[in-house]
C-alpha cells in the first residue's frame, strides 16, 4: 500500500496568512492526488485533484502543487472559514489511502 | 443536484452485524464508481471498499476483508454495506462517496456519514 504522510500535523495561522501544507507519498504516484478540508462533525469537501486542478467552484484562494512523491496545498489569504483540516489522498492505485490530515488553527 | 444520503448505524455488540445504506439522487449509481470510506472518533479518513461502475469489480482494505461487502440495488439507486463480525476497531462514522471514476477514484460528492459504534 502507498502511504501518505503529512506535514505538520497541526498549524496555527492568523487571519490573511499564506500557508502550505505539504503531503509526502511512499511511492510515486505521478499526479493522482486529491485534497480535501474537513470541518468538525461535516463531511470532507473536495477541493483539488490532479495535484493541482481546482474543482468547480473552490476559491482560486486555494493551490496545488507537485508530482511523483512530493505536493503541497496552498492556501491564501486566510478567512475565518478556512480553518479546517485538510486531508490529501492518493488515487494512484487501490488500495486509494489518504495523509493523516493537517488541523490548521486559528492563531 | 447530487445527492448522497447513509443510513443504518447505530449501536450493535463485537461479533454482531449492520447493513448501511447510502441513496443517491442527482445521478444514476449504474454510471459510477463509489466508495465507503470511514472515520473514527478524532481520526482520519480510512478507505473501506469501493465497487465499479459495471459492479463487477470490488475492492476492500485488508482491515475489512471477508468480513464486510459492498453491493448496490440499481433500482433503488442504493448502495450498501453489509458489515459482519463486526469489531470495536471498526466503530466510526461510514461515509459513502461517488468516485469520478473507477480508474481515478477520488471522491467529488459524499454524503454526511453514519456512526457506528461497536461496543457491548
Amino acid at each position: 500500500d502507498i502511504q501518505m504522510t503529512q506535514s505538520p500535523s497541526s498549524l496555527s495561522a492568523s487571519v490573511g496568512d499564506r500557508v502550505t501544507i505539504t503531503c509526502r507519498a511512499s511511492q510515486g504516484i505521478i499526479n493522482y492526488l486529491a485534497w480535501f478540508q474537513q470541518k468538525p462533525g461535516k463531511a470532507p469537501k473536495f477541493l483539488i485533484y490532479g495535484a493541482s486542478s481546482l474543482q468547480s467552484g473552490v476559491p482560486s484562494k486555494f493551490s496545488g502543487s507537485g508530482s511523483g512523491t512530493d505536493f503541497t496545498l496552498t492556501i491564501s489569504s486566510l478567512q475565518p472559514e478556512d480553518f479546517a483540516t485538510y486531508y490529501c489522498e492518493q488515487y494512484f492505485s487501490y488500495p486509494v489511502t489518504f495523509g493523516q490530515g493537517t488541523r490548521l488553527e486559528i492563531k | 443536484e447530487v445527492q448522497l444520503l447513509e443510513s443504518g448505524g447505530g449501536l450493535v455488540q463485537p461479533g454482531g452485524s449492520l447493513r448501511l445504506s447510502c441513496t443517491a439522487s442527482g445521478f444514476a449509481l449504474r454510471s459510477y464508481s463509489m466508495s465507503w470510506v470511514r472515520q473514527a472518533p478524532g481520526k482520519g479518513l480510512e478507505w473501506v471498499s469501493a465497487m465499479s461502475e459495471s459492479g463487477e469489480s470490488k475492492y476492500y482494505a485488508d482491515s475489512v476483508k471477508g468480513r464486510f461487502t459492498i453491493s448496490r440495488d440499481i433500482s433503488r439507486n442504493t448502495l450498501h454495506l453489509q458489515m459482519d463480525s463486526l469489531r470495536a476497531e471498526d466503530t466510526a462514522v461510514y461515509f459513502c462517496a461517488k468516485a469520478v471514476s473507477w480508474a481515478r477514484p477520488y471522491f467529488d460528492y459524499w454524503g454526511q456519514g453514519t456512526l457506528v459504534t461497536v461496543s457491548s
